[in-house]
């Protein structure tokens, strides 16, 4: 079974540069999470789709970030413009879970290595 | 969700247990402990999860204390691959929000 594919694995920019990230899950996953991760630290859940719907974006800084799941496959996690402390591992997870707000096992991908200077 | 407390770091040696220690002195009865781990470079990997019971499986062994407020977490046979930050983290029995902490980061050493 395939896993979480995330692209690119590394992305430097400068700040105020715009920069996109795309993630596709595990094959019928219906629920796709983004993470962020600053070194040192434990992942921070951004935002939660179930199938093309947003469930939680309550971490999401929306005047900056952006996420859709169109067809309730793949996703991309934009960052418009990028500031210096936005320098992170953007991590994008999966789960199996049919309904909202069930506990179910999250699959993680590698992760995209962003660098802003 | 309750909070966990954890070492911010060990050292096993290998071949032997690794024994890693969460404290979660809030837990309320319908949330599970959860353990999660993450080698250089990846991903967070899904290893266990428990409520009351203790549990097993092909990776690891969960013991949760019988008034749940705190749980171990042990690797049977560490090995060098072992080497990783382990994160323990309670969940709600309702809801897929994964909180991560800082973890405790595992040194498995030759």
């Amino acid at each position: 079974e395939a896993g979480v594919a995330q692209s690119p694995r590394y992305k430097i920019i400068e700040k105020r540069q715009s920069v996109a990230f795309w993630c596709n899950p595990i094959s019928g996953h219906a629920t796709l999470y983004w993470y962020q991760q600053i070194l040192g630290q434990g992942p921070k859940l951004l935002i939660q789709f179930q199938n093309n719907g947003v469930v939680d974006d309550s971490q999401l800084p929306k005047d900056r970030f952006s996420a859709e799941r169109l067809k309730g496959v793949d996703s991309t996690l934009k960052i418009q413009p990028a500031k210096l402390e936005d320098s992170a591992v953007y991590l994008c997870a999966s789960s199996l879970v049919l309904v909202a707000y069930s506990t179910d096992t999250q699959y993680f991908g590698p992760g995209t290595r962003l660098t802003v200077l | 969700d309750a909070k966990t407390t954890q070492p911010t770091s060990m050292d096993c040696a290998e071949g032997r247990a690794a024994n890693l220690p969460c404290n979660h002195s809030t837990i309320s009865g319908n949330e599970y402990v959860y353990w999660y781990r993450q080698i250089h470079s990846q991903g967070p990997q899904y290893i266990i999860h428990g409520l009351k019971n203790n549990e097993t499986n092909e990776m690891a062994s969960l013991i949760i204390t019988e008034d749940r407020k705190s749980s171990t977490l042990i690797l049977p046979h560490a090995t060098l691959r072992d080497t990783a930050v382990y994160y323990c983290i309670v969940r709600g029995e309702y809801g897929n929000k994964l909180v991560f902490g800082a973890g405790t980061i595992l040194r498995v050493k030759s």
